[in-house]
């Protein structure tokens, strides 16, 4: 059974990087899927940041796409996420998470078929 | 502001049958597949249904997802008191290149 653990600060400074990686069990992440992060600010809904595939492709958030980076190690079966110049806004739970993905002319999927339990990261002086 | 519009609640009795409706665009659900997603409170959210109406192994046959145009509908038969949750539709926007999800839906089964 495939899972997910996450590591990185529980607080980070306002304009400094948030960066969590995520170590995957029982899966290779070389085997195929892409892998990615969501987060959920305190009291509102889920937001998709991104997600990465083994061979680096990746696809972000418009709203974030400037900020993230997102990468993935396969000889530590990690991948992992950078987020820039990071606000208050930015205080969320953060879930890693395998995002099975397709995009095509029609009929593209994309959903979250295996979560973390989450980290909650608050930027905060 | 989502970009998938779903009700902030909706209600029902036990042994009940409630409806969450997720309305998109011709961008996003008319052209791609639906998702939908339970949290119960202080978990990480859970699939329950993928590529408009299939269950991952061990989701009970009372989830049951369906699409039509540009709006998805997860439909639950037989309610439980351990169905109260924030439930969540998501999928593919087109335009965007992106993941999108809607707003989130509270369950409360009276």
């Amino acid at each position: 059974q495939v899972q997910l653990q996450q590591s990185g600060p529980g607080l980070v400074k306002p304009s400094e990087t948030l960066s969590l990686t995520c170590t995957v069990s029982s899966y290779s992440i070389s085997s195929g899927y892409y892998w990615g992060w969501i987060r959920q600010p305190p009291g509102k809904g889920l937001e998709w940041i991104g997600s990465v595939y083994h061979s680096g492709s990746t696809y972000y958030n418009p709203s974030l796409k400037s900020r993230v980076t997102m990468s993935v190690d396969t000889s530590k079966n990690q991948f992992s996420l950078n987020l820039t110049s990071v606000t208050a806004a930015d205080t969320a739970v953060y879930y890693c998470a395998r995002t099975p993905l397709q995009v095509t002319r029609v009929l593209s999927y994309s959903y979250t078929d295996v979560w973390d339990k989450g980290t909650t990261v608050t930027v905060s002086s | 502001q989502s970009v998938l519009t779903q009700p902030p609640s909706v209600s029902a009795a036990p042994g009940q049958k409630v409806t969450i409706s997720c309305s998109g665009s011709s961008s996003n659900i008319w052209n791609n597949y639906v998702s939908w997603y339970q949290q119960l409170p202080g978990t990480a959210p859970k699939l329950l249904i993928y590529d408009n109406n299939q269950r991952p192994s061990g989701i009970p046959d009372r989830f049951s997802g369906s699409k039509s145009g540009s709006s998805a509908t997860l439909g639950i038969t037989g309610l439980q008191t351990g169905d109260e949750a924030d439930y969540y539709c998501g999928t593919w926007d087109s335009s965007l290149s992106a993941a999108v999800f809607g707003g989130g839906t509270t369950l409360t089964v009276l």
